[in-house]
């Protein structure tokens, strides 16, 4: 079955600290590849998506995220956390979506809590 | 313009009954989906709505729960005598053809 793996379960970091979120799929064929974040008390948000061509992908917040296609890892970056980017954190895939109107369900990974101390 | 809403915010049953949530999608957004959000388990799919097509129903846990969306829009998700395992965050979201999900606040079902 279709999986999605976050391999952290709670991460704690300072402020100004680098952050990495791995974030690993099992589906052998394309995928959409999506971060989202929930900050306390607030809907899921989009943070940034990956459908084709540069691996490296830029979102919101200066968050970055690089698919690998050989490690089935989309893992997400950012340089300098700040205390405002404490929330939990989502890695999701949409298997098997049609080109040029991709449809379908998500399947999540179950999620990293970060804390980040001022 | 408006994004997703749920209604209620917070229900509160006894084991046995029925529930209904209601989602009310973004205009024009041709896709809806319902998952679930519980805790250690992550987000689960439980139904998805495409346009007039047949629901994809494949991530529903029993025959207790159904949903249907009337006119393309709003969408009611029922579950049937209710037990305690049904206590979860609903999630409703909706999306056009960027396939980019917009979420709504979710439902807090409780079952006592």
């Amino acid at each position: 079955a279709q999986s999605v793996s976050q391999h952290n379960h709670h991460v704690i970091l300072s402020e100004a600290a680098s952050l990495e979120l791995g974030c690993n799929y099992s589906y052998g064929g394309t995928v959409n590849l999506f971060w989202y974040v929930q900050y306390p008390g607030q809907h899921l948000q989009l943070l940034l998506k990956y459908f084709s061509g540069d691996p490296l992908v830029k979102g919101i917040k200066g968050f970055e995220a690089e698919f690998i296609k050989s490690k089935f890892s989309f893992n997400l970056r950012k340089p300098s956390v700040q205390w405002s980017d404490t929330a939990e954190y989502f890695c999701a895939v949409n298997p098997a979506p049609n080109y040029g109107g991709s449809q379908g369900n998500l399947i999540f990974g179950k999620g990293t809590k970060l804390s980040v101390k001022p | 313009g408006a994004g997703v809403s749920q209604s209620p915010s917070n229900k509160v049953t006894e084991k046995g009954k029925d529930v209904e949530l209601r989602c009310d999608p973004i205009s024009g957004h041709t896709a809806l989906y319902w998952y679930r959000q519980s805790l250690g388990q992550g987000l689960e799919f439980l139904i998805y709505f495409q346009g007039n097509s047949a629901p994809d129903k494949s991530g529903l846990p029993s025959d207790r729960f159904s949903a249907e969306r009337t006119g393309g829009s709003v969408s009611t998700l029922t579950i049937q005598r209710t037990q305690q395992e049904d206590s979860a965050v609903y999630l409703c979201a909706s999306s056009a053809w960027s396939n980019e999900q917009f979420f709504g606040p979710g439902t807090r079902l409780t079952v006592l």
